[in-house]
């Protein structure tokens, strides 16, 4: 399968403190996406990439930013975290067509306390 | 009103049954969809593509897309306890960059 690194797996942190979340890819993807997963609500999309330097918000961007300054890094920052952003995140990646399918990482439990 | 509606569930069935998934879409542009399988604790994994009206079928699945309403449905046949996961669709919207957004996912129970 696609090479999608998470890091950290699990990260326990204190409300008020930014966090970042890394997603590597060694598959030279074009389009990286950040999602979080909260019982009741699926996949929820916070900001995904099209590009080196372009992103865009999803559904849930409050709270939250990313970065792309590489093809194979994508992070996603929360500037302060709050116990409402505990979750588990996964990162996608995609190749370079609409029809193709998402790659995922094996996730990353956070939790704000 | 959510951009992509499923029944939560749980949807139980016996084995060997039909088990039926629905998914319903707001944005008129869009023009594939997909669904996912997760197993808990794990990562979603694709199991079927569709991007024409009609049927689509796969082994023991079947993905039936009607643009003019507006839905996608799954059809699971002879399910299985392995079966037994939560099914998320997919839908890429047309006002971005493969912005792909999920539904809320259906969770499907087949039991012996």
């Amino acid at each position: 399968d696609a090479g999608i690194t998470q890091s950290p797996r699990h990260k326990v942190t204190e409300t008020g403190t930014p966090v970042t979340l890394r997603c590597h890819q060694t598959e030279n993807h074009r389009y990286m996406y950040w999602y979080r997963q909260d019982p009741g609500h699926g996949l929820r999309l916070i900001h995904y990439s099209y590009g080196v330097k372009d992103t865009d918000k999803g559904e849930v961007s409050d709270g939250y930013s990313v970065s792309r300054s590489k093809t194979e890094d994508f992070l996603l920052t929360l500037e302060s975290a709050t116990s409402s952003q505990t979750s588990v995140y996964f990162c996608a990646t995609q190749s370079g067509s609409a029809n193709e399918k998402l790659f995922f990482g094996s996730g990353t439990q956070l939790s704000v306390l | 009103q959510k951009e992509v509606e499923q029944n939560s569930g749980p949807l139980s069935v016996p084995e060997g049954a039909i088990a039926s998934l629905n998914c319903t879409y707001s944005d008129r542009g869009s023009q594939s969809f997909f669904w996912y399988r997760q197993y808990s604790g794990k990562s979603p994994e694709l199991i079927m593509f569709i991007y024409s009206n009609g049927d689509k079928e796969d082994g023991r699945f079947t993905a039936q897309l009607n643009k003019a309403s507006q839905y996608v449905s799954l059809l699971i046949r002879d399910s299985q306890p392995s079966d037994s996961a939560t099914y998320l669709c997919a839908v890429p919207f047309s006002g971005g960059y493969n912005k792909l957004i999920f539904g809320a996912g259906t969770r499907l129970a087949v039991h012996p």
